[in-house]
């Protein structure tokens, strides 16, 4: 079983929509949750970072961390075409300086 | 500005060659990580650096070997390049653990 598992989608939504993109995690020692975005035939870029649990909003973004449950989120509102990309979550504990990522999600935000 | 290079950026090799990626980054990290990313999979740590002279085996590290002479940059050598080991490549390099500056990616084949 991995560490971090993640949806991979596709996920294909009109543009306007609310987003949801989800990862979970087996290791309780996880305390800061990240989330990078990719664009095609690009590197990842960090869009979202919070620690431990609740939320974090930045604009149309908003990052959301349950730790006893294990799982993390994504919400995008009213998406727009320049959303799509593949959402990568990554995670990694207190100690760590390497991080593990889940697989990505892969989103298409249709005009 | 800076930056994170890759080079190349598409390769093709043969079985058995040895093969070298080149990362070069000048924002004077102290940390680097080279990942591989291929479908289903996400991103997967193959080796990482907190300094010079300082190199780390990640989760999938078997065939891959780095060294690091200086801050700027860590190579990545396929000692005797797989099929297996056909994927996308991406350099990192991190001031702080959670946001890691990614390259644009080198694209490897090897048949």
């Amino acid at each position: 079983q991995k560490e971090v598992e993640q949806d991979p989608g596709p996920l294909s939504v009109p543009e306007g929509a609310i987003v949801s993109l989800n990862c979970t995690y087996s290791n309780s020692a996880f305390q800061y949750f990240m989330w990078y975005r990719q664009y095609s035939r690009k590197g990842p870029e960090l869009l979202m970072y919070t620690y431990s649990s609740g939320n974090k909003e930045d604009g149309r973004f908003t990052a959301q961390v349950d730790k006893s449950s294990k799982y993390i989120s994504l919400f995008i509102r009213d998406s727009q075409p320049s959303d799509s990309a593949t959402y990568l979550c990554a995670m990694r504990t207190g100690s760590a300086r390497q991080l593990t990522f889940g697989s990505g999600t892969q989103l298409t935000v249709l005009p | 500005d800076a930056e994170i290079t890759q080079s190349p950026r598409h390769k093709i090799t043969e079985t058995g060659r040895q093969v070298t990626l080149a990362c070069h980054q000048t924002w004077n990290h102290n940390n680097m990580f080279w990942y591989r990313q291929d479908l289903g999979h996400g991103l997967r740590l193959i080796h990482y650096s907190y300094g010079v002279q300082d190199t780390n085996k990640g989760e999938v590290s078997d065939g891959y070997s780095v060294s690091r002479s200086n801050t700027e940059d860590l190579p990545l050598t396929l000692e005797s390049a797989a099929s297996s080991q056909t994927s996308v490549y991406f350099c990192a390099s991190s001031g702080s653990p959670d946001t890691q500056y990614f390259g644009p990616g080198t694209r490897l084949t090897v048949l």
